[in-house]
């Protein structure tokens, strides 16, 4: 059975602090892995994807996530975090033509 | 060009009652899937089409559940005889092909659903 857990259902980080958004996923198979981001009002769409190449993949608006398959997590990063990057996030593992998302993690950026 | 279309917005129930959620997917996306979002939960993976075809019915909640697609473009979930906790927001999304896990998704912005 898949799953993801993400920890933290909320996140609060200084403008320009570092963001770190944790992501562990259980697979039987290698899977792929999503971030999708969630601004208000608006529907998920993707930040970056994971699917077997570069273990470090480079996303939209400066995030970045890393597999890491010994520790079976792909958190996301980025430097510097900006008030526009207040937003849901959610991690998702495909496989076989099914989606697994976690419970999302809600990034509040202070100014 | 548009993206994927979900209707209505809003819809609100009586316990009971069937409803109908209609989906439009980006003109020539092959694959379309139906989730179900619950206050302070994670998507819930309810099915996906292949065209008009649905491989694996297995998320479906229940037999009060349906799903069908026609002609490869709009897709219709239904809910028949609702319970309070269907209550949730239902978002349908498409991709140009199915890659066995791997296609990007394109999300519709959900039809929130209260159940009386």
């Amino acid at each position: 059975a898949q799953s993801v857990t993400q920890l933290g259902s909320h996140v609060s980080v200084s403008e320009g602090a570092l963001v770190l958004l944790r992501c562990n996923y259980s697979s039987s198979v290698p899977p792929y892995l999503f971030w999708y981001v969630q601004y208000p009002n608006q529907g998920l769409q993707l930040l970056l994807k994971y699917t077997s190449a570069a273990t470090l993949v480079k996303g939209i608006n400066g995030f970045e996530a890393e597999f890491k398959k010994s520790e079976t997590s792909f958190h996301l990063t980025k430097p510097s975090a900006h008030m526009s990057d207040a937003a849901e996030y959610f991690c998702a593992v495909g496989n076989f033509n099914k989606f697994y998302f976690g419970s999302g993690t809600k990034l509040n950026v202070k100014p | 060009g548009a993206g994927v279309s979900q209707s209505p917005s809003n819809k609100v129930t009586e316990k009971g009652k069937d409803v109908e959620l209609r989906c439009d997917p980006i003109s020539g996306h092959t694959a379309l899937y139906w989730y179900r979002q619950s206050l302070g939960q994670g998507l819930e993976f309810l099915i996906y089409f292949q065209g008009n075809s649905a491989p694996d019915k297995s998320g479906l909640p229940s037999d009060r559940f349906s799903a069908e697609r026609t002609g490869g473009s709009v897709s219709t979930l239904t809910i028949q005889r609702t319970q309070q906790e269907d209550s949730a927001v239902y978002l349908c999304a498409s991709s140009p092909v199915v890659r066995g896990g791997e296609e990007t998704q394109y999300f519709g912005p959900g039809t929130r659903l209260l159940v009386l």
